[in-house]
């Protein structure tokens, strides 16, 4: 499909263990921003990047958070050690360019339990 | 930093009742405002925008006045119908360094009966 692509839609893991979770933008988007949304909260920033480069990775909660983009396209968020307090929906979006006022496209996010 | 805060919800309404959803934020320069809405199962979708002062953002009968004075955004729409049951969120994007992200409400979800 032509829009922003999340997998996966759903992912379980054990308190402790490595997580990734992958994002495939539109085709020629260059930034792409990655969010947290907690249960009845609004989405939280917590990466962007301009191209291959994390131009502002500020929302990053602490060091077990990382995330990649090697080729300017898709981008995948890694979590270690994984505690509960990371189970949340993470959405990837992505916009043509970075400038306030151009929309961003949202996937479906990928919801993690971490039990 | 940059907030935004929205009325609480569930606002449930009747179909063909006048809609408002109050948002206002806070913010150092000059941003942009937007009201996004996530429907059962879809993903966040982009309902309207305005970049500067007195814009009027509209679509699908919703629309939103950016009012400066009172760091204002509410949504409105005329006539609701069971279709636009959803949760609204909005949201501003202020130009920080070489980022444009945006800053989130907390979410109003609307429900509209019959």
């Amino acid at each position: 499909g032509a829009g922003v692509s999340q997998t996966p839609s759903n992912k379980v893991t054990e308190k402790g263990k490595y997580v990734e979770l992958r994002c495939d933008p539109i085709s020629g988007h260059t930034a792409l921003y990655w969010y947290r949304q907690s249960l009845g909260q609004g989405p939280e920033f917590l990466i962007y990047f301009q191209g291959t480069g994390a131009a502002d990775d500020s929302g990053l909660p602490n060091d077990r958070f990382f995330a990649v983009r090697p080729e300017g396209s898709v981008s995948t968020l890694k979590i270690q050690r994984t505690e509960r307090g990371d189970s949340a929906v993470y959405l990837c979006a992505s916009s043509f360019s970075d400038t306030p006022n151009t929309e961003a496209f949202f996937g479906q996010g990928t919801r993690l339990t971490v039990v | 930093g940059d907030s935004v805060t929205q009325m609480e919800g569930p606002v449930t309404l009747s179909e063909e009742a006048f809609l408002t959803i109050n948002c206002t934020y806070t913010a150092t320069g000059y941003p942009s405002l937007f009201w996004y809405v996530q429907y059962p199962g879809e993903g966040l979708q982009l309902l309207l925008k305005a970049t500067k002062a007195d814009d009027k953002g509209s679509n699908k009968g919703f629309e939103a006045t950016y009012r400066k004075e009172t760091t204002s955004f509410h949504l409105e729409k005329g006539s609701v119908q069971v279709s636009d049951s959803a949760v609204y969120f909005c949201a501003l994007s202020e130009r920080t360094g070489t980022a444009s992200k945006l800053t989130f409400g907390t979410g109003t979800r609307l429900q509209v009966t019959l």
